[in-house]
């Protein structure tokens, strides 16, 4: 069936240096979407990829879309202690369809 | 910026009894989603819903499960019978048109706990 995977589960950095978490899926997609989960909230949007080989930068994040349009990072430079949370990403096999999220990657940083 | 609202944040509910979880989406959005996400998991797909119809439906959303559109803007998600398995936050989720420019936009969920 559709999977989103996603790694690493757990990354645990020194503030100021970089985060990079990698999703792939089984079967290309239409587009990708990024969000952000502080614990005990709800996914807030960052993004989403739609072109092939798309790179979008929003400050310290870059997002990619992978050639195939199967995999996708999110790359966060210099790390800041708001940057504290679980990111997502979640794939769309097509426009209007289910969003299938990966399983996460979060983010703690030591001050 | 307009939200997707739901209520309420919080519910608890006796095992057994039935629970409506109530989302109004954003108001010119014509697709709702409801997604739910068990403590410390990924958020799962339960249900899609277009034209006053279930257009998509995982393997989650079995017979206990229904969704309803009973006037212009509300969008619930009833659970019958409930189950202990079931305490989870629910997320509703709604998009404006088949473009692939547009993102769903997710409410701040409910947490149901099932006692």
């Amino acid at each position: 069936g559709q999977q989103v995977m996603q790694i690493p589960q757990y990354q645990h950095v020194q503030e100021g240096e970089d985060f990079t978490t990698y999703c792939n899926s089984s079967t290309t997609l239409s587009n990708i979407q990024w969000y952000k989960q502080r614990p005990g909230g709800h996914p807030v949007f960052l993004i989403q990829l739609v072109k092939s080989g798309e790179v979008k930068k929003q400050k310290r994040l870059t997002f990619q879309f992978g050639e195939a349009k199967k995999n996708s990072s999110l790359h966060i430079t210099a790390t800041q202690t708001t940057d504290v949370g679980t990111y997502f990403c979640a794939g769309s096999y097509s426009s209007a369809s289910k969003i299938i999220f990966g399983s996460g990657t979060r983010l703690s940083i030591r001050p | 910026e307009p939200e997707v609202t739901q209520t309420p944040s919080h519910q608890v509910t006796q095992m057994g009894q039935e629970v409506i979880l109530r989302c109004v989406p954003i108001s010119n959005h014509l697709y709702f989603y409801w997604y739910r996400q068990i403590l410390g998991q990924k958020v799962e797909f339960l249900v899609s819903f277009y034209n006053n119809e279930i257009s998509e439906k995982s393997e989650i959303f079995d017979d206990q499960f229904s969704v309803e559109r009973p006037d212009g803007s509300n969008f619930t998600l009833k659970i019958r019978s409930t189950k202990l398995e079931d305490s989870a936050m629910y997320f509703c989720a709604s998009m404006g048109a088949i473009d692939s420019n547009q993102p769903q936009h997710f409410g701040d969920g409910t947490r149901l706990s099932i006692l």
